[in-house]
């Protein structure tokens, strides 16, 4: 069965400063997807950045890059130059490609950001 | 603005009550997902619509919970007989047939008195 993993539960970084959101996940599929995703306190969930299991290169979007390290089962969020408008939950969240829509997604971790 | 938008935005009901929500989704989205999110807890997956069809259910979904998608473009989501568990902000997402993210919408937040 999937699993994801977030064990940050909150995280504080200082203004302009770069942060890092952990994430590991469990999977026997070979064929599988990673997300990571914002909510604001207004509740959307906002999608930042996808890597997939067989992408060769970490993906990056603008200030996210997502640090893909297979063998670990890890897929780090990386922000950087945070901004005060980055306090948010993020959530990391898994599909395997080959059987299945859902996707799964860890509890989250609070990030706020210090001015 | 052309993403994913539900209706009502928050419902409080009492227990017993029936509720149903809507969703839109992106008008070029043939994918379709609903999805229960509890407080302090990531999102959970109930429900899944290619076009019309409902392929996918989670085991969350139990028989008062149904939902459908009719014309393969907006989706309802009814709950029968509402308990007071069933409070949660209920989501509601999309996806193109060759994208693999899923576009959210507001969600809906559910109080049952």
């Amino acid at each position: 069965a999937q699993k994801i993993t977030q064990t940050q539960p909150g995280m504080f970084v200082q203004e302009k400063e770069a942060v890092t959101l952990d994430c590991t996940y469990d999977t026997s599929d070979q064929s599988y997807g990673l997300f990571w995703y914002k909510q604001p306190s207004s509740g959307e969930m906002i999608f930042l950045i996808y890597q997939g299991s067989y992408d060769e290169q970490n993906a990056t979007e603008g200030r996210y890059s997502l640090n893909f390290q297979k063998a670990r089962k890890s897929a780090n969020l990386v922000i950087s130059a945070s901004q005060l408008g980055d306090s948010a939950m993020y959530f990391c969240a898994m599909r395997e490609l080959d059987n299945n829509n859902d996707m799964r997604f860890g509890a989250g971790t609070r990030l706020t950001v210090k001015p | 603005d052309t993403g994913v938008s539900q209706d009502p935005r928050h419902k409080i009901t009492k227990r017993g009550q029936n509720v149903t929500f809507r969703c839109d989704p992106i008008s070029e989205h043939n994918r379709l997902y609903w999805y229960r999110q509890t407080l302090g807890q990531g999102p959970e997956f109930l429900t899944y619509f290619q076009n019309e069809a409902q392929l996918e259910k989670s085991r969350l979904l139990s028989d008062r919970f149904s939902a459908e998608r009719p014309k393969g473009s907006f989706s309802t989501l009814e709950i029968q007989r509402t308990e007071q568990g069933d409070s949660a902000m209920y989501l509601c997402a999309s996806s193109s047939a060759r994208g693999n993210e899923q576009f959210f919408g507001p969600g809906t937040r559910l109080t049952v008195l």
